[in-house]
């Protein structure tokens, strides 16, 4: 049973480029949720997808941008990049449901995104 | 201000040797979970609690949640070089009106020394 995987794994833009991560959720999963993690911080929300649709944000300029597929895969874009977007960009998946259990979240191994 | 305090920040500390690191706020939760993340993987879900004054245990390791569900510890027994890792404690933020997105606390960055 595959777990999240994200991709690249590893990669390096310079500042004003645009950027696309991609995330497949673990099998059975519905629910895409994105964070980013600076170097020596905890994970930051960026946003969750579901059903295609963006349901929630954190505090992220319009910069970031996503996208949910019908298989459940998502995208992560960043435009115009700058100094500060690099970090480690971690991919959640869940499974939406009310319950015991609820809001558990499957991570993956992240993309490292180093901005010159 | 950040919603979750965690400390100490750091922690190197002998193999064998027992420790606890705390998680801190000045709001009440529903639930708070704590995380472990090794270098290169994503944090992975080591436990949930929900109930004030719960305490689970995960074979060394001893979590508790405050009586008032406003903080919590994780006490590890008898450390163990596999013990290495990122600690962090989350919850999820309903200030924002919506139920969905984890908040970190910036994590405890422990190390055990063989």
């Amino acid at each position: 049973d595959a777990g999240v995987t994200q991709s690249p794994t590893h990669l390096i833009k310079t500042r004003g480029q645009q950027v696309t991560l991609r995330c497949s959720p673990k099998s059975g999963h519905d629910t895409v949720s994105w964070y980013q993690q600076a170097l020596g911080q905890g994970p930051q929300f960026i946003f969750q997808y579901y059903e295609e649709e963006e349901r929630q944000r954190g505090n992220f300029p319009d910069r970031f941008s996503g996208h949910q597929f019908p298989n459940y895969s998502s995208e992560l874009n960043v435009n115009a990049l700058l100094l500060g977007d690099s970090a480690l960009y971690l991919c959640a998946s869940s499974l939406d449901f009310s319950g015991p259990g609820a809001n558990v979240l499957t991570f993956g191994a992240g993309s490292r995104l180093t901005v010159l | 201000t950040q919603l979750l305090e965690q400390s100490p920040q750091f922690l190197s500390i002998q193999e064998g040797e027992n420790l606890t690191v705390y998680c801190n706020s000045s709001s009440v939760f529903s639930s708070l979970q704590w995380y472990r993340q090794e270098p290169g993987e994503g944090p992975v879900l080591l436990v949930t609690v929900v109930t004030g004054g719960e305490v689970k245990k995960l074979k060394r390791l001893t979590f508790q949640f405050g009586d008032a569900r406003k903080d919590s510890s994780l006490h590890i027994t008898a450390a163990q070089p596999g013990d290495t890792g990122l600690y962090l404690c989350a919850v999820h933020d309903y200030s924002g009106g919506g139920a969905d997105g984890l908040t970190f606390g910036k994590g405890t960055h422990l190390i055990i020394q063989p």
